[in-house]
């Protein structure tokens, strides 16, 4: 079955620098690759997503990329802010083949003053 | 629109104990899912369901059973609690339309 590997698993970066996560993936047919942030005591959000059929994808602050070659994918924040501290968790989905969906262990993340 | 609603909030057991955790969505998705989140290790997938009448099983499945029970809801089940189900438990949904998860706001059960 597919495993997500996740790193690292704690990340401190000073405001306004960039913070990179990064995951890899074992199954060939992934093809969905979500990042959830969760704040301290919330449930997970979605604040990214990218398919099999594009690179990269950016929104605002946050990027993602993505190499289907190598089987891993990133996330980039950029100028981060106090408000990024949180636990960022990846996955992938099998869109085509079944529902699961599965994630990797997360990066708890600080920004620093 | 509530979106993924999950009861109870929060649940103390005594090993042994049976109880079930109730999940039900309406934003008419086809899948559900449950999740348990345990600290350094992630959100694992215990069971879900691609459509009304299906389960399949997830990644850490023992000790838990479900229930599909129509297309909003979703049940999941510990018929004999163990100290090593302590965890906060998260019900998600999705849909080919939105394949990202839309989760509850989670149960957190302590077996003691």
């Amino acid at each position: 079955g597919e495993n997500v590997e996740q790193h690292p698993s704690t990340l401190s970066v000073q405001e306004g620098d960039s913070a990179v996560i990064k995951c890899t993936y074992s199954d060939s047919a992934s093809n969905y690759f979500p990042w959830y942030k969760q704040e301290l005591g919330k449930r997970p959000q979605l604040i990214i997503d990218i398919r099999s059929n594009v690179g990269e994808k950016k929104d605002q602050r946050i990027a993602v990329t993505l190499n289907k070659t190598a089987k891993h994918f990133s996330l980039h924040i950029t100028e981060t802010q106090p408000e990024d501290s949180a636990v960022y968790f990846c996955a992938a989905r099998a869109m085509n083949r079944d529902d699961k969906i599965i994630f990797g262990k997360g990066t708890r993340l600080h920004i620093l003053p | 629109n509530a979106g993924v609603t999950q009861t109870p909030k929060f649940q103390v057991l005594k090993t042994g104990q049976s109880m079930t955790l109730q999940c039900a969505q309406d934003m008419n998705h086809n899948s559900m899912y449950w999740y348990r989140q345990d600290p350094g290790m992630g959100l694992r997938l215990i069971y879900y369901s691609a459509s009304e009448g299906t389960t399949d099983k997830g990644e850490v499945p023992n000790g838990y059973n479900v229930s599909r029970l129509n297309k909003r809801e979703f049940s999941l089940r510990l018929e004999s609690a163990a100290p090593s189900q302590t965890s906060v438990y998260f019900c998600a949904s999705s849909d080919d339309r939105a394949p990202s998860l839309y989760f509850g706001a989670g149960t957190r059960l302590s077996v003691l």
